[in-house]
């Protein structure tokens, strides 16, 4: 079965610093791939996804992530960290049968310091 | 558009008590998510419909929960009877069809088993 491993429950950098949040997941096949984004007593908003293509994904609000198969790795990143920002990343991988069901990582918690 | 809609928003309830949750997903969306977020963890798929037809249940744990998309559109999920361990938000989620199409989740249902 397929799974996704965020390293690190919280993240904590400054306004203006490098926003990176990691995961990896272990697959069989190369996988769909998708970073959400949930603020506060909120539902689960989109950032990007990679299905095929090109490897380097550029999502909403400035975020981007690039699929490494070699590294089965699909890392999220922003050049400069904004207070709004703060909130839970959720990384997930779909399964390649007929559900196509979405696995989630446990989640990073983004702090934004001034 | 309107997006998914759910409630109720929050729900308290004792143990052994029975609670049920509405979802109205997004007009024309055929497949509909039910996700169990327990704190500090990521969602985790109970269900999924395509239309008004279970796709998959395997994490639905049967003896207590159940859930109805009668006429393929909105949907019901029901714990009866609650233990303690249920304690989660319950997000609700559609998309166009079951493939990797993005899901777009609702604001979820917050539920407190006393």
């Amino acid at each position: 079965a397929q799974s996704v491993t965020q390293l690190g429950s919280h993240v904590s950098v400054s306004e203006g610093a490098l926003v990176l949040l990691r995961c990896n997941y272990s697959s069989s096949v190369p996988p769909y791939l998708f970073w959400y984004v949930q603020y506060p007593n909120q539902g689960l908003q989109l950032l990007l996804k990679y299905t095929t293509g090109a490897t380097l994904v550029k999502g909403i609000n400035g975020f981007e992530a690039e699929f490494k198969k070699s590294e089965t790795s699909f890392h999220l990143t922003k050049p400069s960290a904004h207070m709004s920002d703060a909130a839970e990343y959720f990384c997930a991988v779909s399964e390649m049968d007929s559900s196509y069901k979405l696995i989630f990582g446990s989640g990073t918690r983004l702090l934004v310091r001034p | 558009e309107a997006g998914v809609a759910q409630s109720p928003r929050y729900k308290i309830i004792e143990k052994r008590q029975s609670v049920a949750f509405w979802c109205n997903p997004i007009s024309g969306h055929a497949t509909l998510y039910w996700y169990q977020q327990i704190l500090g963890q990521g969602p985790k798929l109970l269900i999924q419909f395509q239309n008004n037809g279970v796709v998959d249940d395997s994490q639905l744990p049967k003896d207590r929960f159940s859930a109805e998309r009668l006429k393929g559109v909105d949907s019901t999920l029901k714990i009866q009877p609650a233990k303690l361990e249920d304690s989660a938000v319950y997000l609700c989620a559609s998309s166009i069809s079951g493939t990797y199409n993005e899901q777009f989740f609702g604001p979820g249902t917050r539920l407190t088993v006393l």
